[in-house]
């Protein structure tokens, strides 16, 4: 159990164009997921929490316009990178949180690797 | 201060080793704390939970010192197939999030 799948896994595109990320849970519904970022050889970086049903939380100095997130289903997350530049190039993974109980653990899809030329 | 800490190695250390990392974190609320395993290029992969003192799989045992507020991880006789880069997470439970410590890299060598 405790699946979440993302599409695409990769993806290369000239720069100003969108791209739009899925992250799906399979198996179970969440009502939370995370998208994060990573540079090469660095950390994961919090972008914002989707919520279901609601705006997204972004995290300080992440552009909302810039990174569109819809949380449409318990099921479903998408991130849209616009009007992309090659400084957005970055391996963007989401994530779902699954209760069990009193305690949360997070559960990562494969991520997406962008490269925008 | 960073909210969760690592060190980022890397540790190499020779196959059958006992290897440790430690991971301090500021928020003294924090109830929930995990350890991940990333390889290169994928995505990071539950490895354990610590909600009380410690918690034990096989080879690996996470400690938990409240006090300190630090966690730790310990892999016994290390296999090459260990060699990853181990993440510290510490859930922020009053924003519902989870943050991540810069990770260890760990290279176990034959």
């Amino acid at each position: 159990g405790a699946v979440v799948s993302q599409h695409p896994s990769r993806v290369i595109c000239k720069s100003g164009t969108s791209v739009k990320i899925e992250c799906r849970s399979l198996d179970f519904q969440a009502t939370t997921m995370f998208w994060y970022r990573q540079f090469p050889k660095q950390s994961l970086m919090l972008m914002a929490t989707s919520n279901e049903g609601s705006k997204a939380t972004y995290e300080q100095g992440v552009e909302k316009d810039k990174f569109l997130i819809n949380h449409a289903s318990l099921t479903l997350s998408t991130l849209t990178v616009t009007s992309a530049h090659p400084e957005d190039s970055s391996f963007y993974i989401c994530s779902a949180s699954l209760t069990s109980g009193p305690y949360n653990e997070q559960f990562f899809g494969p991520g997406t690797r962008l490269t925008v030329l | 201060r960073k909210e969760v800490e690592q060190d980022p190695g890397p540790f190499n250390v020779p196959e059958g080793a006992t290897v440790a990392f430690n991971c301090t974190y500021s928020n003294s609320a924090s109830q929930s704390f995990f350890w991940y395993r990333q390889d290169c290029r994928k995505e990071p992969k539950l490895l354990m939970s610590v909600y009380s003192s410690g918690n034990e799989d096989g080879r690996f045992t996470a400690q938990l010192n409240r006090a300190s507020q630090y966690i730790s991880l310990l892999i016994r006789d290390s296999k090459l197939s260990d060699s990853a880069t181990y993440l510290c997470a510490v859930e922020d439970s009053s924003a519902s999030k989870i943050i991540f410590g810069s990770g260890t890299r760990l290279s176990i060598r034959p």
